[in-house]
């Protein structure tokens, strides 16, 4: 089974519909995160949470609203869905290593392709 | 702010050659982290390789090395005896130590050629 997890993996919407894009891990990583790839850009973040209760904005917020349910569970929201949100979006979780010189890397998930029309 | 620019878009290779793709990055930092990862054509981003900046020694995994040139900024990836599964898209990255936003190149796509 994948350690990370995100449903639907694809989805196609129209302008101004509310979409939740989940992501869900086995890892027991304490931080997840959400990112947006285009072409062209790579991938930018979105919004990355370290704990259940704390909640952080990434280089390209607006337009999108987060919610840690569980240190397992990271959703995201598109609340009024535009066009030019259309993209592949990916989850990713690390457990950061907290002391010593080592960061923990970042696992990702099978990403969501998002359409709005 | 950090970026990090791949200069190649798309590369080939004939298979069994050797491939060295290039990242150069801007940041005022002294200790981060650089790392390459792999996207193949089922779109799950694979991490390939890992380097901590305050290593002077270049990180390799198998057929893939890197060269971490800290004074030019650069952080090239080598791929050694090139497969068929090679073939993806590549992205270099950036992450500030302690801090969780990652910095991503726009990627290379990388082929293969049989």
């Amino acid at each position: 089974d994948a350690d990370v997890t995100q449903t639907p993996r694809n989805r196609i919407t129209k302008t101004g519909k509310r979409i939740m894009l989940e992501c869900s891990q086995t890892k027991g990583h304490d931080r997840m995160y959400w990112y947006r790839q285009d072409p062209g850009l790579g991938l930018r973040l979105i919004y990355y949470s370290f704990d259940v209760k704390d909640i952080n904005k990434g280089e390209i917020s607006d337009g999108y609203s987060v919610s840690r349910q569980a240190q397992a569970k990271f959703s995201l929201s598109l609340e009024s869905a535009i066009p030019n949100q259309t993209a592949l979006y990916f989850c990713a979780t690390s457990d950061w290593a907290g002391t010593g010189e080592v960061a923990d890397t970042q696992y990702f998930g099978p990403g969501t392709r998002l359409t709005v029309l | 702010a950090q970026t990090v620019t791949q200069s190649q878009p798309e590369m080939s290779v004939q298979e069994a050659e050797t491939v060295t793709l290039s990242c150069t990055y801007d940041t005022s930092e002294n200790n981060y982290y650089l790392f390459w990862y792999k996207q193949p054509p089922s779109r799950q981003m694979i991490l390939v390789i890992r380097q901590e900046a305050y290593k002077q020694q270049n990180a390799t995994e198998n057929r893939f090395s890197v060269n971490f040139q800290k004074a030019a900024k650069s952080f090239s990836l080598k791929i050694s005896d090139s497969q068929l599964g090679d073939t993806a898209m590549y992205f270099c990255a950036f992450m500030k130590k302690r801090w969780d936003d990652m910095r991503f190149g726009a990627g290379t796509r990388l082929t293969v050629k049989p």
